[in-house]
Order: C-alpha cells, then sequence, then structure tokens
C-alpha cells in the first residue's frame, strides 16, 4: 500500500530564511509525488509535482521540491520565506504500481509559521 | 477559467439524517475524486469517478455513496448520518491521468448535531 510521511506537525522559520518542509513516501511502483498548500477554511491548492525526469522540481509562489530516489524523499524548499508562505502543508503520491486511477495519499500536514 | 466548485459551503444536519453535496469540476476534467478532511483523521480518499464510473473505492461504509453525470458534474450521498461525519468535503478534479495534477474546490463543511 502507498503511504507518505510528514514527520514534523509544525516548522518554525523566521522571515527571509530558507525553509524545508519534509516528506517521505512508500509505494510499490514508480511515485507520482505532489505538493499542496492549504490556508484556513479553504481548500488545496496545487504547487508542484514530481513525474518523472528532474529531480529538482519548481513550482508556484517561489517553491520547489527535490526528489530523492534512493532516501524515498521529496522535501519541499524554499530560499527565502515569507510570512503570507505560513499555512498548512501536505505531501501526497499515487502509486503508478496500483494501476490507473486518481487516487492520492496524504500526509498528515506539516503547519508552516514564518515570523517576522 | 473557472475552477472546482462545490455547493453548498457550509451545512448542519441532525444525526440520522441524509445529505447530498455537490461538485462541479473544471471544464474538460472527467475525473472527480472526494475526500473527507478532519483534524483525527486527516485527508482520506472516499472515491473517484471517471466518466461517470467509480473508479477508485476508499474505506468508507455503504452510507457514503456517489455518482457522475454525463457533464462530469459529481454529487456524494451520504445516509443516516452520524456526530462523526463532520467534516471537511473536499472534491478534486483531474483530466484523469495519474500525471496530472487535481485541482480542489472550497469544500463543504458538514456539522452533524
Amino acid at each position: 500500500a502507498q503511504s507518505v510521511a510528514q514527520p514534523e506537525d509544525q516548522v518554525n522559520v523566521a522571515e527571509g530564511n530558507p525553509l524545508t518542509v519534509k516528506c517521505t513516501y512508500s509505494v510499490s511502483g514508480n511515485p507520482y509525488l505532489f505538493w499542496y498548500v492549504q490556508y484556513p477554511n479553504r481548500g488545496l491548492q496545487f504547487l508542484l509535482k514530481y513525474i518523472t525526469g528532474d529531480n529538482l522540481v519548481k513550482g508556484s509562489y517561489g517553491f520547489e521540491a527535490e526528489f530523492n530516489k534512493s532516501q524515498t524523499s521529496f522535501h519541499l524548499k524554499k530560499p527565502s520565506a515569507l510570512v503570507s508562505d505560513s499555512a498548512l502543508y501536505f505531501c501526497a503520491v499515487r502509486d503508478e504500481g496500483l494501476g490507473g486511477g486518481n487516487k492520492l495519499t496524504f500526509g498528515t500536514g506539516t503547519q508552516l509559521k514564518v515570523e517576522l | 477559467k473557472a475552477g472546482v466548485t462545490q455547493t453548498p459551503r457550509y451545512l448542519i444536519k441532525t444525526r440520522g439524517q441524509q445529505v447530498t453535496l455537490s461538485c462541479s469540476p473544471i471544464s474538460g476534467h472527467r475525473s472527480v475524486s472526494w475526500y473527507q478532511q478532519t483534524p483525527g483523521q486527516g485527508l482520506q480518499f472516499l472515491f473517484e469517478y471517471f466518466s461517470e464510473t467509480q473508479r477508485n473505492k476508499g474505506n468508507f461504509p455503504g452510507r457514503f455513496s456517489g455518482r457522475q453525470f454525463s457533464n462530469s458534474r459529481s454529487e456524494m450521498n451520504v445516509s443516516t448520518l452520524e456526530l462523526g461525519d463532520s467534516a471537511l468535503y473536499l472534491c478534486a478534479s483531474s483530466l484523469g491521468e495519474m500525471n496530472t495534477e487535481a485541482f480542489f474546490g472550497q469544500g463543504t463543511r458538514l456539522t452533524v448535531v
């Protein structure tokens, strides 16, 4: 079965500093990996995805993520955090080994707090 | 282009009642998935419809059901509501291939009293 782990419930970072939100995954086939962000009382907004190719994926709002197959990780990064980045971040995976279908398995989420 | 539209945004129901939630996907998207979000269980997959057929199903009781119409709009129904069904229900639409991202609606906040 596919699974995703986000080991940190909360990450605190000062504005202007780099940020990293961690994600590891487990799948039986090739993974399709996604990052989403959720603001209070809102749905999820798509940030970026890894399908194949370059291990460094660039997405919206200056975010990027690094795919590491040997460590089964897909950490979200941003070189310089903004207060407006404060939100709940979810990592998600689709497992190609499970065949067709769009089922996403989500991690438990990481609350990012960026302080002045 | 218009995003994913979910209606209603908020609902309050009594235990034992049933409820129907609606989702209009992005134009051209044939896949609609439903998720339940609660503080305790996080985001859990309910089911996915693709071209009017259920393609995937999560581990929810039969009280949770859905359908998709020919215009790709989808509804989900919960019968015999329980207090534990209180949650944010999110709908996601996508083109349908595994390598495409899903776009989420703002959700329907269901409160069961």
